[in-house]
């Protein structure tokens, strides 16, 4: 069974930029969330996708925006890229939205802004 | 609101040791509980969780966490510790009644295993 899948692995852009990360879930999963890891902050919680839907969303701003497609894969937009949103994007998916199942997390996009 | 407190942001443990690793929480409700492991350049891997039932949990690679309701913690603990463990451990708590399927990750342990 093929895990979580995110794309790219790295990614280098300037400041002003805009970037679009991609996730592709494990098979099945209809929830997919996605989280920015950073020494300084750690893991924050970006927001959650279910049936095409945003269901939750973190404390970020406006530039950061996300959708999903009917066969469940995501993507997440960073548009005006600046030096802080350098990180690691962690996609995550789960069977449902229930709370108790658990994330299946892929390796990460870690994203360089120069 | 829900948090998750790790203490000690640093381990280090010898070559079979006992590996302990604390992990307390808030939760205005019954809250899932979940133990994560971090190797470097990869994403988190899920070692064990707590949502309803017995109390000890059992997760991968020997690892095991015990869910104390009065304590509100839920400690990671390894009998032996083995150089593969070296890596980093995330807590994480959620609930379905105020964040749906949010977690709420701890800063973090990294634990260092000296042979």
């Amino acid at each position: 069974k093929a895990g979580v899948t995110q794309t790219p692995r790295y990614l280098i852009k300037t400041r002003g930029q805009q970037v679009t990360l991609s996730c592709s879930p494990i098979s099945g999963h209809r929830s997919v969330s996605w989280y920015q890891q950073t020494p300084g902050q750690g893991l924050q919680f970006l927001f959650e996708y279910f049936s095409e839907t945003q269901r939750n969303k973190g404390n970020f701003p406006g530039r950061f925006s996300g959708r999903q497609f009917s066969n469940s894969r995501s993507e997440m937009n960073v548009s005006t890229l600046e030096l802080g949103d350098s990180a690691l994007y962690l996609c995550a998916s789960s069977w449902g939205r229930q709370g108790n199942y658990g994330y299946t997390f892929g390796s990460g996009t870690r994203l360089t802004v120069v | 609101a829900q948090s998750v407190t790790q203490l000690g942001s640093h381990v280090s443990v010898s070559e079979g040791a006992l590996v302990l690793l604390r992990c307390n929480y808030s939760s205005s409700v019954p809250p899932y509980l979940f133990w994560y492991v971090q190797y470097p350049n990869q994403g988190l891997q899920l070692l064990l969780k707590y949502t309803t039932g017995a109390t000890l949990v059992k997760g991968i690679n020997g690892f095991e966490a015990e869910f104390k309701k009065s304590e509100t913690s839920f400690h990671l603990t390894k009998p032996s510790a083995h150089m593969s463990d070296a890596a980093e451990y995330f807590c994480a708590v959620s609930d379905l009644a105020n964040t749906g399927n949010q977690f709420y990750f701890g800063t973090g342990t990294s634990l260092t295993v000296i042979p």
